[in-house]
């Protein structure tokens, strides 16, 4: 079961910020936040990844709220390749077991238009 | 560097046939590997994880069946294909050490039960 929720389609102008929210309201003290996203046809891809602090990388930026309930993926210049269904995923760290195993719900469905 | 290979790409088997896919990980040893399978229209759903050669554990119960002959070798496999195994099936790896890692997915194989 997904433990989080995620709206099921957003659209964003190309050039402009897309801002992804998510809520992980019963995210548990160990759980980190991930995102994924997938291209059409394609492997999911990883994004980024935070505990409780805030995160930037060279794709994208990660805001999560003080108390841990919900967060924003920050994609900051969209573009048509940006295009993709993006998934919120809360997980454990890896121990080698089933605890940390990923597992996907419906993600936000992104299309970045010109 | 780390790699992840999948083959076919893409496969039309017909009804009652059998089915073997190969993933193969090179750049690592005693990775964690897994099957997705994704449904037209549907999410990703974990099928099988592995923590070693000869350990599989299965997430849903079905017509499949994993393997894990080699290290860094994961094979999923039918005795006979129904229709509702149609769909895009995704290998993934990720270091079997404790920590916080993401996973790295295969390109997928498109399976088409006729």
């Amino acid at each position: 079961d997904a433990k989080t929720t995620q709206p099921p389609s957003m659209d964003c102008a190309e050039g402009r910020a897309a801002n992804l929210p998510c809520n992980h309201s019963t995210i548990s003290g160990n759980e980190y936040v991930y995102w994924y996203r997938q291209i059409h046809s394609q492997g999911p891809q990883y994004i980024i990844h935070g505990l409780k602090n805030n995160e930037t990388n060279e794709m994208a930026s990660l805001i999560i709220t003080e108390d841990r309930k919900s967060s924003t993926l920050i994609l900051p210049h969209a573009t048509l390749r940006d295009t993709a269904v993006y998934y919120c995923i809360v997980r454990v760290a890896n121990y080698g077991g089933s605890q940390g195993n990923l597992i996907f719900g419906k993600g936000t469905k992104l299309s970045v238009k010109p | 560097s780390q790699t992840i290979h999948q083959w076919p790409a893409t496969l039309v088997q017909p009804v009652g046939s059998p089915l073997s896919l190969e993933c193969t990980v090179e750049g690592t040893s005693n990775p964690n590997l897994y099957w997705y399978r994704q449904a037209a229209g549907r999410g990703l759903q974990l099928l099988f994880y592995s923590v070693g050669i000869g350990q599989i554990s299965s997430e849903v119960p079905q017509n499949l069946s994993a393997s894990r002959p080699q290290d860094r070798q994961f094979i999923l496999s039918s005795k006979k294909l129904l229709l509702s195994d149609s769909g895009f099936y995704l290998c993934a790896w990720s270091p079997n050490r404790s920590g916080n890692y993401g996973y790295t997915f295969g390109s997928g194989t498109r399976l088409t039960v006729v």
